[in-house]
């Protein structure tokens, strides 16, 4: 089954207490990326990968780390974890392709809690 | 910056077509309009895409003006687990998806 699989799915946290989110896909996608959602403000991208070894910034990048050594992992690292990075996180794979069908698979979710 | 704008929420009638729509006025020629929802705190998921055409699936329909400036997802006899926020995106090249805050429709039985 085509899936993209985080974990772990509920996380509390202490404030400075380095931690990192994993996100796996099955499906040999390209892109990866993470985003953030917190009420009201909908989905903000984290960061995103176009490939192995090929990472950038989205629209909120601070305090967050990713790296991209496999075409299936996509980690998210939280270096310094600060109450404001409490939110529900998600991580969602596709193909690199700029024309036709495109669409992105996300995972079930990551609810952070840093106290 | 978000690129779609869209009604903050909506309700409708079980049973009834739910019509939500969107305007991306600032939408180029190559740019594809997706739609996906979000069903309590779950991932988003894929509904239908589409470029310049309308287009239908087993979801849903998706109507786009002839401008590009503007669009329509129907689910055509809305039920209980249509409720949801539902996200118009424009996709720009490179893959990047920008969600707004969507429009949370709420099927009243």
């Amino acid at each position: 089954e085509a899936q993209v699989t985080q974990n772990p799915r509920y996380l509390i946290t202490v404030t400075g207490k380095k931690l990192t989110v994993t996100c796996s896909q099955n499906m040999n996608h390209e892109y990866m990326s993470w985003y953030r959602q917190d009420p009201g403000l909908g989905l903000r991208q984290i960061y995103y990968s176009m490939n192995v070894e090929v990472t950038d910034k989205g629209d909120v990048p601070e305090g967050y780390k990713v790296s991209r050594k496999e075409k299936r992992n996509f980690p998210l690292i939280l270096e310094s974890p600060s109450p404001n990075q409490t939110s529900l996180y998600f991580c969602a794979s596709s193909l690199y392709r700029t024309e036709g069908r495109n669409e992105a698979f996300f995972g079930q979710g990551t609810r952070l809690t840093v106290v | 910056d978000a690129k779609t704008t869209q009604p903050p929420s909506m309700d409708c009638a079980e049973g009834r077509a739910a019509n939500l729509p969107c305007n991306h006025s600032t939408i180029s020629g190559n740019e594809y309009v997706y739609w996906y929802r979000q069903i309590h705190s779950q991932g988003p998921q894929y509904i239908i895409h589409g470029l310049k055409n309308n287009e239908t699936n087993e979801m849903a329909s998706l109507i786009i003006t002839e401008d590009r400036k503007s669009s329509t997802l129907i689910l055509p006899h809305a039920t209980l687990r249509d409720t949801a926020v539902y996200y118009c995106i424009v996709r720009e090249s490179g893959n990047q998806f920008y969600f707004g805050t969507g429009t949370s429709l709420t099927v009243i039985p």
